[in-house]
C-alpha cells in the first residue's frame, strides 16, 4: 500500500468547515483512498473512500486531485464531536491482504 | 444492529502469562482483523480471519495467534507476555475477503502487562 503523508495536527472552529489534507504521490491507479477517525479510546470509524471522483456523503466529502496524488476530506460544519485523529489510508481493492495500514495520521481539535 | 463487541475490556496480566482476548463480529460479517494500538506507535495490523482460516499475518512474533469459531468469532491469544505487549487491541470485521468493504471496530481491550 502507498505512503501517506498528513499534518500532525490541526485545529478548526466549530461550526466552520474542516479540511483535512493528503499527500499520497506514490498512489497507483488501483488503490483507493480511505479515511478513519479516532475518537479518543475509541475503535476508529469508517468515514469515506474514494477513487478518482469526488464522494460525498452524510458525514464528509472527499476531494481528490485529478493526478490522484492528494486529497482532502471536508467536513463541512465542524462540531466538537469531530475532536479526534483522522487518518488517511491508501489501500488496493482485492481478496489479497484486506488490513488496514494506518499511519499517525492528523489530530483535530475542534475549537468553541 | 448490534456492532463488533470485544471482552474484556480491560484485562491485567504479568510477564511470562497468557492473555485471551474475544472478539464477536457483526451479524453477517465474515472476516475479522485484529489491530493493536500501542503507546507511541499506532495502529498495527495483527491477524485477519476469514471463513475460519488465517488470511494474513502482520509483522509480529509467533507468540501472537489466534482462530476464527464457525459462528465467525475470533479469539487473540498472546502467549509469554511481554512488558511491551502493554496495548489496545481492536478488532474489526468485514463483510467476506472483497476488500473494498468497510471495517467496523469494536471498542476494543486495553490489556496491561506488569
Amino acid at each position: 500500500d502507498a505512503k501517506t503523508t498528513q499534518p500532525p495536527s490541526m485545529d478548526c472552529a466549530e461550526g466552520r468547515a474542516a479540511n483535512l489534507p493528503c499527500n499520497h504521490s506514490t498512489i497507483s491507479g488501483n488503490e483507493y483512498v480511505y479515511w478513519y477517525r479516532q475518537i479518543h479510546s475509541q475503535g476508529p470509524q469508517y468515514i469515506i473512500h474514494g477513487l478518482k471522483n469526488n464522494e460525498t456523503n452524510e458525514m464528509a466529502s472527499l476531494i481528490i486531485t485529478e493526478d490522484r496524488k492528494s486529497s482532502t476530506l471536508i467536513l463541512p460544519h465542524a462540531t466538537l464531536r469531530d475532536t479526534a485523529v483522522y487518518y488517511c489510508i491508501v489501500r488496493v481493492l482485492g481478496t489479497g491482504a484486506n488490513n488496514l495500514f494506518f499511519g499517525t495520521g492528523t489530530r483535530l481539535t475542534v475549537i468553541p | 444492529e448490534a456492532g463488533v463487541t470485544q471482552s474484556p475490556t480491560h484485562l491485567i496480566k504479568t510477564r511470562g502469562q497468557q492473555a485471551t482476548l474475544r472478539c464477536s463480529p457483526i451479524s453477517g460479517h465474515t472476516s475479522v482483523y485484529w489491530y493493536q494500538q500501542a503507546l507511541g506507535l499506532g495502529l498495527q495490523f495483527l491477524l485477519w480471519y476469514d471463513e475460519g482460516e488465517e488470511r494474513n499475518r502482520g509483522n509480529f512474533p509467533p507468540r501472537f495467534s489466534g482462530r476464527q469459531f464457525p459462528n465467525y468469532s475470533s479469539e487473540l491469544n498472546v502467549n509469554a507476555l511481554e512488558l511491551e505487549d502493554s496495548a489496545l487491541y481492536l478488532c474489526a470485521s468485514s463483510q467476506g475477503r472483497v476488500a473494498y468493504n468497510e471495517q467496523f471496530f469494536g471498542p476494543g481491550t486495553r490489556l496491561t502487562v506488569l
